[in-house]
């Protein structure tokens, strides 16, 4: 089942801006993960930040997490044409089963040259 | 070795055929998972194995069966499949077993039903 939901649906911006999608979530969770996919092909492990952490960064992206709202934030800065693709927020629920991550819908990003 | 690797990259089956999806990882992962995704929506978890068992299944058509050989190979055996079935499907593992943390995924095989 899918517990996150992820705003917006689909972003288009240039090279070099910033693109900032958010992921909320329904119950509580052990840590919020994202994930980035080309076009038909795997997920790749962007970030992972546990419930005790407030911001994580990593190269040009910045992750919040913020559980009293449940939601967090993924921010890309300086955007480059390689950062189409869509990205899905995943959290690890605590009152799920082990090895259950519930996935967001998926942001879908395109940085235009 | 770090990645997850996936066979065939592409297949396509009628629905009376056979087939099996295979997928491997050699770092030493004790839960692998098998994904279906379909275009411009997120994974759907099918199965988990953890140290060889299967430890979930999220009520899957026995149409698809899985199977998980040795630590490092996870096969999904596929039998009397329909169109609606045609999707991405998706290897993941994870070093496990204490809890959920970064999955490392295959690059997926693209199967088609007709």
């Amino acid at each position: 089942s899918q517990q996150g939901e992820e705003d917006p649906q689909a972003l288009s911006i240039q090279e070099g801006e910033n693109a900032t999608m958010n992921c909320s979530y329904k119950t509580s969770i052990n840590n919020l993960q994202w994930y980035r996919q080309n076009s038909g092909r795997g997920l790749v492990h962007l970030i992972l930040i546990r419930s005790n952490e407030r911001e994580k960064h990593s190269g040009r992206l910045r992750v919040t997490l913020d559980t009293s709202k449940k939601s967090s934030s993924l921010l890309i800065t300086a955007s480059r044409a390689a950062d189409t693709a869509s990205y899905f927020c995943a959290t690890d629920p605590t009152t799920d089963s082990w090895g259950k991550l519930q996935f967001g819908a998926g942001t879908q990003v395109v940085v235009t040259p | 070795d770090t990645e997850v690797t996936q066979t065939p990259k592409h297949l396509v089956m009628g629905m009376t055929n056979k087939k099996s999806l295979k997928c491997e990882q050699h770092m030493g992962h004790r839960a692998m998972y098998w994904y279906k995704q379909k275009a411009k929506k997120p994974p759907e978890l099918m199965f988990v194995y953890s140290y060889e068992k299967l430890s979930i299944n999220e009520s899957v058509p026995s149409r698809f069966s899985p199977e998980c050989p040795n630590s490092s190979l996870l096969n999904l055996h596929l039998h009397a499949l329909q169109p609606e079935d045609s999707a991405l499907y998706l290897c993941a593992s994870s070093p496990g077993p204490m809890g959920v943390g970064e999955q490392f995924f295959g690059p997926g095989t693209r199967l088609t039903v007709l």
